[in-house]
Order: C-alpha cells, then sequence, then structure tokens
C-alpha cells in the first residue's frame, strides 16, 4: 500500500525567509503527486500538481515543487515567505495503476512570523 | 459554476444520536471520496463511491458509519449513536474517473464539522 511521510511537522520561519517541505511516498509504480494547502478553519486548496513531463512544477502563490523519482520525493518550496502563508501543508499521492483514493501526509504545520 | 458543496458546515449532535453529513460533487464529477480530519492529525481516507457503488470502504469503521452515492441527490455520510471520538472535521472531494484523459485532481468542498457533547 502506498504511504506518504512528511517529516517535518511544525516549522517556524521569519518572513522572507526560504522553505522547503520534504515530502517521501512508498509507492514504486506510476504517481500523480499533489501538494494541498489548509488555511486556518478553511478547507484544502491545491498548491500544485504533478502527472509528467517536466519535474519542477510551479503552482500557485510562488511555491514550486521537484519531483525526484529516484528518491521518490517531492519537496515543497518558496523562496520567501510571506505572513499569509501561514497554514497547514498536505502532500498527497495517487496510485495511477489502481486510480484509487489520494492518500495524504500527516501535514506540515508552518508558521510565519514578522 | 459551484465546487464541492457540503452541508451542514458545522453539526452539533449529543452522544447517542445520528449524524447526517451531505455532499454535493462538482458538475460532471462521478466519483467522490470522503476524509476525516482529526484535531492535530492529517486527513485519514475513509470511502470512495460512484454513483450506486462504494469502489473502496477499507477507511471506515466497521461499525456506526455508512455512506451512500445515490443515482439522483448529494452524498451522504452516515454515523449512526455518534461518540464524542467521531468529533472532526469530515471532508467531502470529487473528481472525474480518475483514470480517464483529463484527470487533473480532486476538488475538496468546505468540510462539515461535526462536535458530539
Amino acid at each position: 500500500a502506498q504511504s506518504v511521510s512528511q517529516h517535518n511537522h511544525h516549522v517556524i520561519l521569519s518572513e522572507a525567509a526560504s522553505l522547503e517541505l520534504g515530502c517521501n511516498y512508498s509507492y514504486g509504480g506510476t504517481v500523480n503527486l499533489f501538494w494541498y494547502v489548509q488555511y486556518p478553519g478553511q478547507h484544502l486548496q491545491l498548491l500544485l500538481k504533478y502527472f509528467s513531463g517536466d519535474p519542477l512544477v510551479k503552482g500557485i502563490k510562488g511555491f514550486e515543487a521537484e519531483f525526484i523519482k529516484s528518491k521518490f520525493s517531492f519537496n515543497l518550496r518558496k523562496p520567501s515567505v510571506q505572513w499569509s502563508d501561514t497554514a497547514e501543508y498536505f502532500c498527497a499521492v495517487i496510485d495511477t495503476g489502481t486510480a484509487s483514493k489520494l492518500t495524504f501526509g500527516t501535514g506540515t504545520r508552518l508558521q510565519v512570523t514578522l | 459554476n459551484a465546487g464541492v458543496m457540503q452541508n451542514p458546515r458545522h453539526l452539533v449532535r449529543r452522544r447517542g444520536q445520528e449524524a447526517r453529513l451531505r455532499c454535493s460533487p462538482m458538475k460532471g464529477h462521478s466519483h467522490v471520496y470522503w476524509y476525516r480530519q482529526l484535531p492535530e492529525e492529517g486527513l485519514k481516507f475513509m470511502v470512495y463511491l460512484q454513483k450506486e457503488n462504494i469502489i473502496d470502504e477499507s477507511g471506515m469503521p466497521k461499525e456506526r458509519f455508512s455512506a451512500e452515492f445515490p443515482k439522483e441527490g448529494p452524498s451522504i455520510l452516515r454515523i449512526q449513536q455518534v461518540v464524542r471520538g467521531d468529533s472532526a472535521a469530515y471532508f467531502c472531494a470529487s473528481s472525474p474517473h480518475p483514470g480517464q484523459a483529463g484527470f487533473s485532481g480532486y476538488t475538496f468542498g468546505s468540510g462539515t464539522r461535526l462536535t458530539v457533547v
């Protein structure tokens, strides 16, 4: 069964600092990869996704992620965070072979201080 | 162009009552997924449905929980005889068929926050 690991549970950064959140998955087949963001009290919003092609994916709000197949990783990055990026970030994977459910990591809570 | 609609947004139930959570998928989406988010935890898959079919219910508790997605109307997640541990946010997502061309992921609803008192 596929699984998703997010090793950073809680990250605190100052505004303008660079961000990298780790995501690793355990499935060896073809996968689609996603990063979602959940602002306090709100639902999940899609930040970016990788299906195929260029492994460097650009999403909304200046976020990007790089798919490294050999490392089973899909880390999220942002060069300069803002206070408004304070939220919880979830990595997720779907196995395209079985086309079944989206599996989420446990999430990383990002707190950006002024 | 309405997204995934969930209602109610907030639901308070006393222990032992039934909770019914509704989810209307996006127009054109035939696949519905329910997830539960407990405080301080990530999203846990519960059940995956197509119209009139349960595709994967591996995340559903064996007792008290049931889900349906009838031919007409919204998908319903039903929790019978609720207990305090059922208090959580329940999110619904919808998608077109995941294996078909044009699939671009799931769209999530705003969730139903269930509080059991």
